[in-house]
């Protein structure tokens, strides 16, 4: 079965220490994101990388690092420097579109609930 | 800067009637739109999305949603509501393979 994986479902953390967030996905997508969803705000994008080895910060990269070695594989880490890490981590990915300002939709992962206490 | 509103945060309705929720976006040229549903502690799935051509599109579970660009606007509608379809529903726009998300329309279903 294709899709994406994101583990573990529910993580807890206490403040000041670092915590990464796995999302592996084996639909062969070249591009792969990160949202946090709180409540009432939707989703706001974190970090996003459309090739292995590059990789951009979104909206809200402040306090969070990511990797791209590997095509299936795109962590997150919630640093320290994160003031309010409690949240819902999404995980997505996407074929890259063929043309320049073209679009395909983004698969997502069931999400990763993080609470800092 | 592209933007999505969903001016409705909650909506209930009773199972069997019928159903439209309200999206409306900002964005220069041509959008992209999606809808998104979200269950409970998941993550999201596609509904359906507009790219071009016929403006009302048919997605699954019975949902379709009609684009119009005088309006700007990309409503989801259903024409009858079962119990299985209470849930977050999120309109989406993208450009260059980046999504902007609307605020969410939590749907409620009474019996």
């Amino acid at each position: 079965d294709g899709g994406i994986t994101q583990s573990p479902k529910y993580l807890f953390r206490k403040e000041g220490q670092n915590v990464t967030l796995s999302c592996e996905q084996n639909l062969n997508h070249d591009a792969m994101y990160w949202y946090r969803q709180d409540p009432g705000q939707g989703l706001r994008l974190i970090y996003y990388s459309q090739i292995v080895n590059d990789f951009q910060k979104g909206d809200i990269a402040e306090g969070y690092s990511v990797s791209r070695e590997k095509k299936e594989s795109f962590p997150l880490t919630v640093t320290s420097a994160q003031k309010n890490p409690t949240a819902f981590y999404l995980c997505a990915s996407s074929m890259r579109p063929l043309t320049s300002g073209g679009l395909n939709e983004q698969y997502f992962g069931p999400g990763t609930r993080l609470t800092v206490t | 800067a592209q933007s999505v509103t969903q001016p409705d945060i909650h909506i209930t309705v009773s199972e069997g009637a019928s159903l439209e929720l309200r999206c409306n976006y900002s964005y220069g040229a041509t959008p992209y739109l999606f809808w998104y549903v979200q269950s409970p502690g998941q993550g999201l799935q596609l509904l359906l999305k507009y790219f071009s051509g016929d403006t009302l599109v048919q997605g699954i579970k019975g949902f379709e949603a009609e684009f119009k660009r005088s309006q700007s606007s990309f409503n989801l509608r259903k024409p009858s509501v079962h119990w299985s379809d209470a849930a977050e529903y999120f309109c989406a726009v993208g450009s260059g393979n980046m999504l902007t998300f609307g605020g969410g329309t939590r749907l409620m279903v009474k019996p």
